[in-house]
């Protein structure tokens, strides 16, 4: 299984762009990288997927360079409301989810 | 479709006591996850079911934990007997199919505190 770090914490202001940047030395060839948020209180919710290269849905952005060895999560116009922990996992097939300690976000006015 | 649902959402009980911590996952998802989270270690997978058979237990912690999903619709997590150690939230989620590349759906999770 891929190991992943990503920075422990980051603070940003409402409106600005927030990218949270994760990297994975080892990822191997049928890996997949995925994102998760968590409030608190709550469980993890599926913010967005990708192989490589770029992959953009209605919350967030996913940029992967061509070596794959990292993968940045791109957040435009962050709220109060994306203050959250936000996860990189690396995996495929049937590897389990392996959550690290992720990023804790907090989003300021 | 109303998500995972999870029942209790808190439970306080005393050492000793045995818990049993109930789980419905999305209609039509074949796979199910029971996972722990705490601030010392995070988010840790417990177990998971694919199709209703358990595929990797290996993250349960000791015999005192138990599981089961005896249909597609319902599971249960066991504790008995309960220690302060195993106060946590512990969460349950589903989805399509086992593997990285499926979203899981996570449920909002039972606060089990151990006295």
């Amino acid at each position: 299984l891929a190991k992943t770090t990503q920075p422990i914490s980051m603070d940003s202001y409402e409106g600005q762009e927030v990218n949270i940047t994760c990297s994975h030395n080892n990822i191997a060839t049928n890996d997949y990288i995925t994102w998760y948020q968590q409030f608190p209180s709550q469980g993890p919710r599926f913010i967005i997927q990708g192989y490589k290269t770029k992959v953009t849905n209605e919350v967030a952005s996913l940029f992967i360079p061509a070596d794959r060895k990292s993968s940045t999560l791109s957040l435009p116009r962050v709220s109060l409301s994306d203050t959250a922990v936000y996860y990189c996992l690396v995996g495929g097939g049937t590897d389990k989810l392996i959550f690290g300690t992720g990023t804790r976000l907090q989003v300021f006015p | 479709d109303a998500g995972v649902i999870q029942s209790p959402r808190h439970e306080v009980t005393e050492m000793g006591q045995e818990v049993t911590l109930r789980c419905k996952p999305i209609s039509g998802h074949n796979s199910l996850f029971w996972y722990r989270q705490t601030m010392m270690r995070g988010l840790e997978l417990l177990i998971y079911f694919n199709n209703n058979v358990p595929i990797d237990d290996s993250g349960m912690p000791e015999d005192r934990f138990s599981a089961k999903m005896p249909n597609a619709s319902f599971s249960t997590l066991k504790i008995q007997p309960s220690e302060p150690r195993d106060s946590a939230v512990y969460f349950c989620a589903s989805s399509l199919k086992a593997g990285r590349t499926y979203e899981q759906y996570f449920g909002p999770g039972t606060r089990l505190t151990v006295t």
